[in-house]
């Protein structure tokens, strides 16, 4: 069955340095992919997103890369502050099938 | 703009009783809605999907007579969660988009639900 993984349950990081938070899937059907933050008892977050035509997309602070050949995905963030502190999924859909999330990472930033 | 309502944000009850959860599309009509369930530390998982005027589709495994859909308008679906139990405390969010071809970017803010 179609699945979505990330590497890394947990990252932490220093204030001011990138982080980097990956994400593995399984379903080469996919053709768009979210990634979404969590903060505590709050709901998903949208952050950016990207269309499988693409293998890069750039936000405020934040790249998403998208690499079809291997089935990866991973979001960039850059001059990571403590507010990004939160949990990151990433998501991804077939045409107009439901959204698959991930397991997760949940990032740490300390000052 | 884009903004999902969700009401209550957490709520107590007892078991045996039925607790209702409401979710709103603020300033977009919503002709589909989302119903998820997350654990502590895990990700969501698709409950239903709620489509205005019609009856809900249910994930593999959820209980449609016991998780009770209703989305009777384009701005309105709500959760009942019937009987409820203590292994139905969790925390339901709900996510919402407008048309066909768009994605479902909005989420609510979550409902805990404690069921004692």
């Amino acid at each position: 069955g179609e699945s979505v993984g990330l590497h890394l349950p947990t990252l932490s990081v220093q204030e001011g340095d990138n982080s980097i938070i990956n994400c593995a899937y399984s379903n080469s059907a996919s053709d768009y992919f979210i990634w979404y933050k969590q903060e505590s008892g709050k709901g998903p977050q949208f952050i950016i997103d990207i269309r499988s035509n693409m293998d890069k997309r750039q936000g405020q602070r934040v790249t998403v890369l998208l690499n079809k050949t291997v089935k990866h995905l991973s979001l960039q963030i850059a001059a990571t502050q403590p507010g990004d502190s939160a949990v990151y999924f990433c998501a991804e859909r077939s045409g107009f099938q439901k959204l698959v999330f991930g397991t997760g990472t949940r990032l740490l930033v300390s000052p | 703009g884009a903004v999902v309502s969700q009401h209550p944000s957490w709520v107590i009850c007892k078991s045996g009783t039925s607790v209702k959860i409401e979710c709103r599309s603020l300033d977009f009509q919503a002709t589909t809605m989302f119903w998820y369930r997350q654990f502590p530390k895990q990700s969501l998982m698709l409950m239903a999907t709620s489509n205005e005027g019609s009856k809900a589709t249910y994930e593999q495994g959820v209980e449609k007579d016991k998780f009770l859909i209703n989305h009777a308008s384009l701005t309105l679906s709500t959760l009942t969660v019937t009987s409820a139990h203590p292994e139905d405390s969790s925390f339901y969010i709900c996510s919402a988009r407008g048309g066909i071809g768009s994605s479902p970017l909005h989420f609510g803010n979550g409902t805990r639900l404690t069921v004692t």
